[in-house]
């Protein structure tokens, strides 16, 4: 079946970074764009941006712009977000989510991952 | 800070019909289709409505969108206590080149 699974559960020190990934299998990863949304505790949800696995396009959010990268491996179907200088806001669950073909809107989710920023 | 206005909650008894109210502008509900997702606490958000008013397979017809302008909604007909959760809607916005995600709403059954 389609999925797409997380790595586990992150607690970082302000200023230090954290890398997320998010292993895709049951479709061919290159068809679908691959969205990160976060959740901080008792927020809503916010998009951070995506990627083209197939072209390596990338588009990301204002708010994030220089503080985060993302990419993919094709090799393992697997998709990483990386977020730089953490603050105590960053607190939050990560998802990645595949885009439905030829939309903006996203069909498949990941499980997320918690990432605690914490001094 | 969220582009996408929702009320906070709503409420209804089982069987009832409520409807989630989304608000935008033109850059993003007026000019791109909206989503609708359901998410409930500890899970992964699901897709619930795509463009405007599209079932995705495995989402009962129960749930139904659609859109008018720089507005859209979701009804939730048949109310479930199993429909107890978050609901967001989501846009493309084209001032700001990305995805914006409604504030959120509550839905409880009584």
């Amino acid at each position: 079946q389609v999925q797409l699974v997380h790595s586990g559960a992150e607690v970082k020190k302000p200023g230090a970074s954290v890398k997320v990934s998010c292993k895709a299998s049951g479709y061919t990863f290159t068809s679908h764009g691959i969205s990160w949304v976060r959740q901080a505790p008792g927020q809503g949800l916010e998009w951070m941006g995506w990627i083209s696995p197939y072209k390596g396009n990338i588009n990301y959010a204002q708010k994030f712009q220089g503080r985060v990268t993302m990419t993919t491996d094709t090799s393992t179907s697997t998709a990483f977000m990386e977020l730089r200088s953490l603050r105590s806001d960053d607190t939050a669950v990560y998802y990645c989510a595949r885009h439905k073909l030829g939309s903006h809107a996203f069909d498949v989710w990941g499980q997320g991952t918690m990432v605690t920023v914490s001094s | 800070q969220s582009v996408l206005t929702q009320p906070p909650s709503v409420s209804g008894t089982p069987g009832q019909t409520v409807t989630i109210s989304c608000s935008g502008s033109s850059s993003n509900i007026g000019g791109n289709t909206v989503n609708w997702y359901q998410h409930l606490p500890g899970t992964a958000p699901k897709l619930l409505i795509y463009s405007n008013n599209q079932w995705p397979s495995g989402v009962p017809d129960r749930f139904s969108g659609s859109k008018s302008g720089t507005s859209a909604s979701l009804a939730i007909s048949g109310l479930q206590s199993d429909d107890e959760a978050d609901y967001y809607c989501a846009a493309w916005d084209d001032s700001l080149t990305g995805q914006v995600f409604g504030t959120g709403t509550k839905v409880t059954v009584l």
